[in-house]
């Protein structure tokens, strides 16, 4: 199993610039989240999907933050455009059914200058 | 959603056995406590979680208090490999706001060899 796939594992963009982070979740799960963590907030919810229909997407900072899931083995999370205090590193997770436990990727650190 | 309260931090020896409190007082009838933990430079992972009953699995052992006002997660043997952040969550499997876990500040466990 090759569990929860993000890209890229880095990214540094200068301000103003489009940023859109990747996730290919576990196959077979059907709910994906977006969470974002910083040093001074921890670890945020952003928005979180069920069989690729955004359940809940209070989370999400404004309008310069937007997430789609296509299809059920991938998903985007788009920043445009992109400021310096959107930088973070930025986790998808994946669960199968409502009670599962959450398998999260490795991050997206991003760097807005 | 119900509160945990973790300590900040907490310093264990290497091969010895780590106790990881968490208190949460105003927990429902219906609200599970999961552990999650964050080893460094990557994402959250499951550690374990429960009910009422203390549970086991190969990672760790759960106490929880017979009023479910508390639990503590234990670590029987404590590796350099288990210094990370520890999670304490409330997680409401009532099926009104089930779907996500709000992730806190977190226990800080730092390992000596």
């Amino acid at each position: 199993d090759a569990g929860v796939i993000q890209s890229p594992r880095h990214e540094v963009t200068e301000m103003g610039q489009e940023v859109t982070l990747r996730c290919k979740p576990i196959s077979g799960h059907n709910s994906l989240f977006w969470y974002r963590q910083t040093m001074m907030r921890g670890l945020e919810l952003l928005i979180y999907f069920n069989n690729n229909v955004p359940i809940d997407d209070s989370g999400m900072p404004e309008d310069r933050f937007s997430a789609k899931m296509p299809n059920a083995s991938f998903s985007t999370l788009k920043i445009q455009p992109s400021e310096p205090r959107d930088s973070a590193v930025y986790f998808c997770a994946s669960r199968s059914g409502s009670y599962g436990e959450l398998f999260f990727g490795e991050g997206s650190r991003l760097t807005v200058l | 959603d119900a509160k945990t309260t973790q300590p900040n931090s907490m310093e264990s020896n290497e091969e010895e056995p780590v106790h990881l409190p968490c208190n949460h007082s105003t927990i429902s009838g219906t609200d599970y406590i999961h552990w999650y933990r964050q080893l460094p430079s990557q994402g959250p992972e499951y550690v374990i979680h429960g009910l009422t009953s203390n549970v086991n699995n190969r990672m760790a052992s759960l106490a929880i208090a017979e009023d479910r006002k508390s639990s503590t997660l234990i670590l029987h043997r404590a590796t350099l490999r288990d210094a990370a952040v520890y999670y304490c969550i409330l997680r409401d499997n009532s099926g009104a706001g089930s779907y996500q876990l709000t992730f806190g500040k977190g226990t800080k466990l730092s390992v000596i060899p």
